[in-house]
């Protein structure tokens, strides 16, 4: 089982620019997250969703969107890249909605 | 707004210490409470927790969750260097799971 795979690992943008940072997790999980975590903090919910065709906001949701047209794909799109995102972004999945959270290896995005 | 506090934020101990890191929370309709360590990468489970006062016990670490005064507690016992990393708290409510700012946890051979 691969779990939970995100893409790309590493990426510099521009300010401006945009990019969509890939999640896939073959656990047939229903539930899916995106966080991202700023330096020395904790994570912050950017948007979730409960199953296929489902998404909604989370804590930090302004400057970007997902989709989630099937269970296993949850992708997270940055329009118009701005410094503010610069972060580590982690997808999540769990099977149950209060349950244990799986997490991607982190994709580190940089924007200058 | 559902929010969750760690403390301390940071801490460094000597090998074969014994370790307590904090967790408080104010959330709307409490469902569970998780604990996490995080390493270099992504956050890796080590705890949930949904009833008081019932103590979750794997190896050397241990936690235990009171509802009444809404926080929890993460014990690490005879530490070792493989423990050091940032330890993340984070509590189910009404939104999604909410996480704390985490404790950075360095253990001194």
């Amino acid at each position: 089982n691969a779990g939970v795979t995100q893409t790309p690992k590493f990426r510099i943008l521009k300010i401006g620019q945009s990019m969509t940072l890939q999640c896939a997790q073959d656990m047939n999980h229903n539930y899916m997250y995106w966080y991202r975590q700023d330096p020395g903090m904790g994570l912050k919910l950017i948007y979730y969703s409960v199953g296929a065709g489902i998404t909604d906001k989370g804590e930090v949701p302004n400057g970007y969107n997902v989709s989630r047209s099937t269970t296993e794909d949850f992708p997270l799109r940055l329009e118009l890249a701005a410094p503010s995102q610069t972060s580590v972004y982690f997808c999540a999945s769990s099977y149950e909605e209060t349950g244990e959270l799986f997490f991607g290896e982190g994709s580190r995005l940089t924007v200058l | 707004e559902d929010k969750v506090v760690q403390s301390p934020l940071s801490l460094v101990v000597h090998e074969g210490d014994t370790v307590t890191l904090n967790c408080s929370y104010e959330v709307t309709n409490f469902r569970s409470l998780l604990w996490y360590k995080q390493e270099k990468k992504a956050p890796t489970f080590l705890f949930m927790l949904t009833s008081s006062g019932i103590e979750k016990k794997s190896g050397r670490l241990s936690s235990i969750l009171d509802k009444k005064e809404l926080f929890s507690i993460l014990n690490i016992t005879a530490t070792q260097t493989g423990d050091s990393a940032v330890y993340l708290c984070a509590v189910q409510g009404a939104q999604k799971l909410v996480f704390g700012q985490g404790t950075r946890l360095t253990i001194n051979p």
